[in-house]
């Protein structure tokens, strides 16, 4: 199985600054087919998770453009230019390239 | 609008047997993968398994730990994704999302999501 590594597993920023998050995999996601599987979700409290990256750098429906992913192979990152009080949650990468699909542990992010 | 509205969690008792549905609304159904992940108490997301849709085979895959005890199926006819659970166990106790992959985008990602259902596995 793939075994998806993230860092840090805890974020605390202040608002306005940046953050990133990595994730490792260990082995390269990229499928056959071209496509490179890296998904990021954020799981805000109390809620359930949402798609907010998908295929390394493509942003879902109504994320903010202050949210990119970037990476390729088996190293990538999620980053937050500047950080809102709303962004408050953990983050998840998961690989999707084969079965089964894994997540990475999931980062925390407070905001000081 | 699209939407997707687990049912069936309950207090099962180890050894027991459960089966979660997952009714599809606002987009077409049959053409999309489906999967289920779980969430156990205050631990990060484990995907559980999908199944494909018919016309690129309808099969299913699952995760380890689930295997030979965990069933996805589906009914295209009624838009409904199940989840058979037998032989629960502690460590199954969970909140179970259905999501359905790339319903709204061209490719990749789990897009739509579930409310989420409660399994508690406990004598």
């Amino acid at each position: 199985d793939i075994v998806m590594t993230q860092s840090p597993l805890s974020l605390s920023v202040t608002p306005g600054e940046p953050a990133s998050i990595s994730c490792r995999s260990s082995q390269s996601l990229l499928h056959s087919n071209g496509y490179t599987y890296l998904d990021w979700y954020l799981q805000k409290p109390g809620q359930s998770p949402q798609l907010l990256i998908y295929v390394v750098s493509n942003r879902a429906s109504g994320v903010p453009d202050r949210f990119s992913g970037s990476g390729s192979g088996t190293d990538f990152t999620l980053k937050i230019s500047r950080v809102e009080a709303e962004d408050v949650g953990v983050y998840y990468c998961m690989q999707a390239p084969r079965t089964p699909f894994t997540f990475g542990q999931g980062t925390k992010l407070e905001i000081k | 609008e699209v939407q997707l509205v687990e049912s069936g969690g309950n207090l099962v008792k180890p050894g027991g047997s459960l089966r979660l549905s997952c009714a599809a609304s606002g987009f077409t159904f049959s053409n999309v993968w489906m999967n289920w992940v779980r969430q156990a108490p205050g631990k990060g997301l484990e995907w559980v398994g999908r199944i494909k849709s018919k016309v690129d085979g309808g099969t299913a895959d699952y995760a380890a730990p689930v295997i030979g005890r965990f069933t996805i199926s589906r009914d295209d006819s009624k838009n409904i994704l199940y989840l058979q659970m037998n032989s629960l166990k502690a460590e199954d106790t969970a909140v179970y999302y259905c999501t359905g992959d790339h319903v709204l985008i061209a490719v990749g990602g789990m897009d739509v999501w579930g409310q989420g259902t409660t399994v508690t596995v406990s004598s």
